[in-house]
Protein backbone atom coordinates (compact mmCIF):
# COMPACT_ATOMS: atom_id res chain seq x y z
CA UNK A 1 0.00 0.00 0.00
CA UNK A 2 3.14 2.21 -0.72
CA UNK A 3 1.99 5.72 -2.23
CA UNK A 4 5.18 5.73 -4.31
CA UNK A 5 6.22 3.22 -7.23
CA UNK A 6 10.02 2.76 -8.14
CA UNK A 7 11.67 0.39 -10.86
CA UNK A 8 13.30 -2.64 -8.54
CA UNK A 9 16.95 -2.32 -9.76
CA UNK A 10 19.03 0.19 -12.22
CA UNK A 11 22.23 0.00 -12.92
CA UNK A 12 24.79 3.04 -13.71
CA UNK A 13 28.40 3.22 -14.91
CA UNK A 14 30.82 4.67 -12.41
CA UNK A 15 31.34 8.68 -13.07
CA UNK A 16 28.12 8.72 -15.07
CA UNK A 17 24.61 10.12 -13.81
CA UNK A 18 21.96 7.82 -12.00
CA UNK A 19 19.12 9.16 -12.20
CA UNK A 20 16.44 7.30 -10.28
CA UNK A 21 12.66 7.40 -11.00
CA UNK A 22 9.82 7.72 -8.63
CA UNK A 23 5.51 7.78 -8.98
CA UNK A 24 3.83 9.26 -6.43
CA UNK A 25 0.61 10.08 -8.48
CA UNK A 26 -1.60 10.15 -5.30
CA UNK A 27 0.53 12.79 -3.56
CA UNK A 28 -1.07 15.01 -1.64
CA UNK A 29 -1.14 19.22 -0.87
CA UNK A 30 0.98 18.82 2.03
CA UNK A 31 3.22 16.08 1.61
CA UNK A 32 7.01 16.23 0.91
CA UNK A 33 8.70 14.09 -1.74
CA UNK A 34 11.86 12.57 0.42
CA UNK A 35 14.43 10.43 -0.64
CA UNK A 36 16.42 7.66 1.93
CA UNK A 37 19.47 5.37 0.92
CA UNK A 38 19.86 1.61 2.46
CA UNK A 39 23.51 0.38 2.00
CA UNK A 40 23.70 -3.05 3.28
CA UNK A 41 21.76 -3.52 6.59
CA UNK A 42 22.63 0.03 7.70
CA UNK A 43 19.93 2.37 9.11
CA UNK A 44 18.72 4.45 6.30
CA UNK A 45 20.56 7.03 5.70
CA UNK A 46 18.79 11.01 4.47
CA UNK A 47 19.63 12.23 0.93
CA UNK A 48 17.27 15.02 0.13
CA UNK A 49 13.48 15.96 0.44
CA UNK A 50 11.37 19.04 -1.78
CA UNK A 51 7.79 20.15 -2.02
CA UNK A 52 7.73 21.41 -5.65
CA UNK A 53 10.76 23.40 -6.34
CA UNK A 54 13.28 21.27 -7.56
CA UNK A 55 16.07 21.02 -4.83
CA UNK A 56 19.73 20.52 -4.81
CA UNK A 57 22.11 19.98 -1.93
CA UNK A 58 26.13 18.46 -1.50
CA UNK A 59 24.58 14.43 -2.33
CA UNK A 60 21.83 15.17 -4.96
CA UNK A 61 19.55 17.19 -6.87
CA UNK A 62 15.63 16.23 -6.72
CA UNK A 63 13.62 17.55 -9.92
CA UNK A 64 9.94 17.14 -9.14
CA UNK A 65 7.88 17.39 -11.98
CA UNK A 66 5.15 20.33 -12.14
CA UNK A 67 2.34 18.40 -11.31
CA UNK A 68 4.13 16.69 -8.73
CA UNK A 69 3.06 13.31 -9.10
CA UNK A 70 6.69 12.29 -10.09
CA UNK A 71 10.14 12.75 -9.21
CA UNK A 72 13.35 11.71 -10.21
CA UNK A 73 16.61 11.72 -8.03
CA UNK A 74 19.82 12.78 -9.77
CA UNK A 75 23.28 11.44 -8.17
CA UNK A 76 25.62 13.74 -10.81
CA UNK A 77 28.70 11.37 -10.70
CA UNK A 78 28.06 7.98 -8.99
CA UNK A 79 30.51 6.25 -7.21
CA UNK A 80 30.74 2.69 -6.40
CA UNK A 81 29.85 3.46 -2.48
CA UNK A 82 26.40 4.87 -4.01
CA UNK A 83 25.56 1.37 -4.95
CA UNK A 84 22.51 0.93 -2.15
CA UNK A 85 18.43 0.70 -2.37
CA UNK A 86 17.19 4.17 -2.88
CA UNK A 87 13.92 4.66 -1.28
CA UNK A 88 11.39 7.43 -2.24
CA UNK A 89 9.20 8.15 0.31
CA UNK A 90 6.11 10.83 1.23
CA UNK A 91 6.06 12.51 4.09
CA UNK A 92 3.35 15.47 5.60
CA UNK A 93 3.78 15.71 8.68
CA UNK A 94 5.13 13.40 11.89
CA UNK A 95 8.19 11.45 10.12
CA UNK A 96 5.77 8.15 9.97
CA UNK A 97 7.51 7.27 6.91
CA UNK A 98 6.31 4.72 4.64
CA UNK A 99 9.10 2.97 2.77
CA UNK A 100 8.57 0.95 -0.13
CA UNK A 101 10.77 -1.56 -1.71
CA UNK A 102 12.98 1.23 -3.39
CA UNK A 103 15.02 1.24 -6.06
CA UNK A 104 18.51 -0.92 -5.88
CA UNK A 105 21.04 0.83 -7.83
CA UNK A 106 24.40 -1.23 -8.68
CA UNK A 107 27.32 1.54 -9.91
CA UNK A 108 29.43 -0.73 -11.59
CA UNK A 109 32.98 0.13 -12.72
CA UNK B 1 29.36 14.46 13.23
CA UNK B 2 26.45 13.75 15.67
CA UNK B 3 25.32 10.35 15.60
CA UNK B 4 22.12 8.14 16.91
CA UNK B 5 23.55 5.12 18.69
CA UNK B 6 22.13 1.61 19.70
CA UNK B 7 23.04 -1.10 21.71
CA UNK B 8 23.13 -3.76 21.68
CA UNK B 9 24.09 -4.59 17.58
CA UNK B 10 22.82 -8.24 18.09
CA UNK B 11 20.92 -9.79 20.52
CA UNK B 12 19.66 -13.43 20.17
CA UNK B 13 16.57 -14.59 22.48
CA UNK B 14 14.54 -17.29 23.42
CA UNK B 15 11.17 -16.67 22.61
CA UNK B 16 8.94 -15.44 25.36
CA UNK B 17 11.51 -13.42 26.68
CA UNK B 18 11.86 -9.82 27.35
CA UNK B 19 14.37 -7.67 25.21
CA UNK B 20 15.38 -4.18 26.17
CA UNK B 21 16.75 -2.46 22.69
CA UNK B 22 18.35 1.13 23.72
CA UNK B 23 19.25 4.08 21.56
CA UNK B 24 20.57 7.48 22.35
CA UNK B 25 19.62 10.18 19.86
CA UNK B 26 21.51 13.10 18.87
CA UNK B 27 21.43 15.51 21.59
CA UNK B 28 19.79 18.20 20.62
CA UNK B 29 16.54 16.33 18.93
CA UNK B 30 13.61 16.16 20.92
CA UNK B 31 11.83 13.82 18.44
CA UNK B 32 12.25 9.92 18.95
CA UNK B 33 11.40 7.20 16.80
CA UNK B 34 11.90 3.13 16.09
CA UNK B 35 11.06 1.80 13.00
CA UNK B 36 11.84 -2.13 12.11
CA UNK B 37 13.25 -4.29 8.98
CA UNK B 38 12.21 -8.03 8.89
CA UNK B 39 15.37 -9.77 7.11
CA UNK B 40 14.77 -9.02 2.83
CA UNK B 41 10.97 -6.70 3.64
CA UNK B 42 10.52 -2.90 3.53
CA UNK B 43 11.66 -0.48 6.60
CA UNK B 44 8.36 -0.20 8.78
CA UNK B 45 7.51 2.42 10.92
CA UNK B 46 6.57 1.27 14.76
CA UNK B 47 6.73 4.16 17.05
CA UNK B 48 7.21 8.55 17.24
CA UNK B 49 8.10 9.90 20.91
CA UNK B 50 7.80 13.50 22.11
CA UNK B 51 7.54 15.45 25.63
CA UNK B 52 7.51 11.74 26.98
CA UNK B 53 4.67 10.35 25.22
CA UNK B 54 4.14 8.05 21.87
CA UNK B 55 2.64 10.70 19.33
CA UNK B 56 2.02 8.21 16.66
CA UNK B 57 2.18 4.38 16.42
CA UNK B 58 1.71 1.84 13.96
CA UNK B 59 -0.60 -1.21 13.95
CA UNK B 60 2.41 -3.31 14.90
CA UNK B 61 3.20 -1.38 18.01
CA UNK B 62 0.62 -3.82 20.09
CA UNK B 63 0.76 -4.27 23.08
CA UNK B 64 3.85 -5.95 23.74
CA UNK B 65 5.27 -3.35 22.91
CA UNK B 66 6.33 -0.03 25.01
CA UNK B 67 8.80 2.90 24.33
CA UNK B 68 10.52 4.96 27.45
CA UNK B 69 13.11 7.91 28.15
CA UNK B 70 14.62 6.29 31.41
CA UNK B 71 16.61 9.72 31.57
CA UNK B 72 17.95 12.84 29.14
CA UNK B 73 19.43 10.84 26.76
CA UNK B 74 18.75 7.01 26.20
CA UNK B 75 15.54 5.70 24.66
CA UNK B 76 14.21 2.21 24.74
CA UNK B 77 11.92 0.29 22.96
CA UNK B 78 10.62 -3.03 25.28
CA UNK B 79 9.78 -6.36 23.71
CA UNK B 80 7.57 -7.97 26.66
CA UNK B 81 7.50 -11.30 25.60
CA UNK B 82 9.08 -11.89 22.00
CA UNK B 83 8.12 -14.27 19.30
CA UNK B 84 9.78 -15.59 16.38
CA UNK B 85 8.07 -13.15 14.55
CA UNK B 86 9.43 -10.20 16.07
CA UNK B 87 13.26 -11.12 14.36
CA UNK B 88 14.58 -8.40 12.96
CA UNK B 89 16.41 -5.16 12.58
CA UNK B 90 15.50 -2.37 14.87
CA UNK B 91 16.24 0.92 14.04
CA UNK B 92 15.87 4.05 16.02
CA UNK B 93 15.89 7.32 14.47
CA UNK B 94 15.64 11.21 15.95
CA UNK B 95 14.88 14.57 14.53
CA UNK B 96 14.87 17.91 15.66
CA UNK B 97 11.83 18.97 13.28
CA UNK B 98 8.41 17.53 13.56
CA UNK B 99 7.29 18.93 10.43
CA UNK B 100 8.43 18.63 6.67
CA UNK B 101 11.83 20.51 6.89
CA UNK B 102 13.79 18.00 8.50
CA UNK B 103 15.82 14.86 8.29
CA UNK B 104 15.44 11.06 10.53
CA UNK B 105 18.95 10.45 11.40
CA UNK B 106 18.93 6.67 11.38
CA UNK B 107 21.35 4.98 13.92
CA UNK B 108 22.76 1.52 12.50
CA UNK B 109 19.98 -0.63 13.95
CA UNK B 110 20.02 -3.70 16.40
CA UNK B 111 19.75 -7.05 15.18
CA UNK B 112 17.08 -9.48 17.40
CA UNK B 113 16.48 -12.71 16.81
CA UNK B 114 14.22 -14.73 18.68
CA UNK B 115 14.39 -18.63 19.02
Amino acid sequence: DAKTTQPTSMDCAEGRAANLPCNHSTISGNEYVYWYRQIHSQGPQYIIHGLKNNETNEMASLIITEDRKSSTLILPHATLRDTAVYYCTLNNAGNMLTFGGGTRLMVKP
Amino acid sequence: EPEVTQTPSHQVTQMGQEVILRCVPISNHLYFYWYRQILGQKVEFLVSFYNNEISEKSEIFDDQFSVERPDGSNFTLKIRSTKLEDSAMYFCASSDEWANTGELFFGEGSRLTVL
